[in-house]
């Protein structure tokens, strides 16, 4: 059984970069046909993808959010990350680590339970 | 980007009763490999999302068949045969066809 493990600062500055880390376990993420995605949801709000890192390290970011955004992966440790820089208020959100099957229609089977990030003076 | 449009936004059902929601995309889902690239997810409160509907009709692992997922090219619906307690929550479709994937508004499921 795949899990996720959210983890980073909850509370970031303005103008800062927002640092997150997913920790897989019960498979590898250098492995098989997989994405390892970010996605985030401000309070109360929908659902939006943010990008996603292949087991090669290929990368995809969304467009609205590319110029601020990489993702890497920690094979040593099997963890995926997520950096976002130059943070504001609208960056305040629930941030969720999701497993993307590649060649399929199987998308996000596996979630962590979220983390919480602030974006406050 | 495609855009992911749902109704309604919420809805209130008797348990035992039926329930439906609708998804349309601003383009089509199907590929050129002949699936059709959009997911249902439910999330219940203070959860992340849980994957219920991939390739616009195959249930996934443990979702009860009362859930049941239609449609083509631009037109998606999603069925709970009889709504029970347990199925109170958001419901998201997401197209996963073209980069950014993008998700609808959410449709609020509550029960009467």
């Amino acid at each position: 059984q795949v899990q996720l493990q959210e983890s980073g600062p909850g509370l970031v500055k303005p103008s800062q970069t927002l640092s997150l880390t997913c920790t897989v376990s019960g498979g590898s993420i250098s492995s098989g046909d997989y994405y390892w995605s970010w996605i985030r949801q401000p309070a109360g709000k929908g659902l939006e993808w943010i990008g996603r890192i292949y087991t090669s390290g290929n990368t995809d970011y969304n467009p609205s959010l590319k110029s601020r955004v990489t993702m890497s992966l920690d094979t040593s440790k099997n963890q995926f990350s997520l950096k976002v820089t130059s943070v504001t208020a609208a960056d305040t959100a629930v941030y969720y680590c999701a497993r993307d099957v590649g060649s399929s229609t199987l998308k996000f089977d596996y979630w962590g339970q979220g983390a919480l990030v602030t974006v406050s003076s | 980007e495609i855009v992911m449009t749902q109704t309604p936004l919420s809805l209130s059902v008797t348990p035992g009763q039926p329930a439906s929601i609708s998804c349309k995309s601003s383009q089509s889902l199907l590929h050129g490999d002949g699936q059709t690239y959009l997911c249902w997810y439910l999330q219940r409160a203070g959860q992340p999302p849980q994957l219920l509907i991939h390739g616009a009709s195959n249930r996934f692992s443990g979702v009860p068949d009362r859930f049941s997922g239609s449609g083509s090219g631009t037109d998606f619906t999603l069925k709970i045969s009889r709504v029970e307690a347990e199925d109170v929550g958001v419901y998201y479709c997401m197209q996963c066809i073209q980069l950014p994937y993008t998700f609808g508004q959410g449709t609020k499921l509550e029960i009467k």
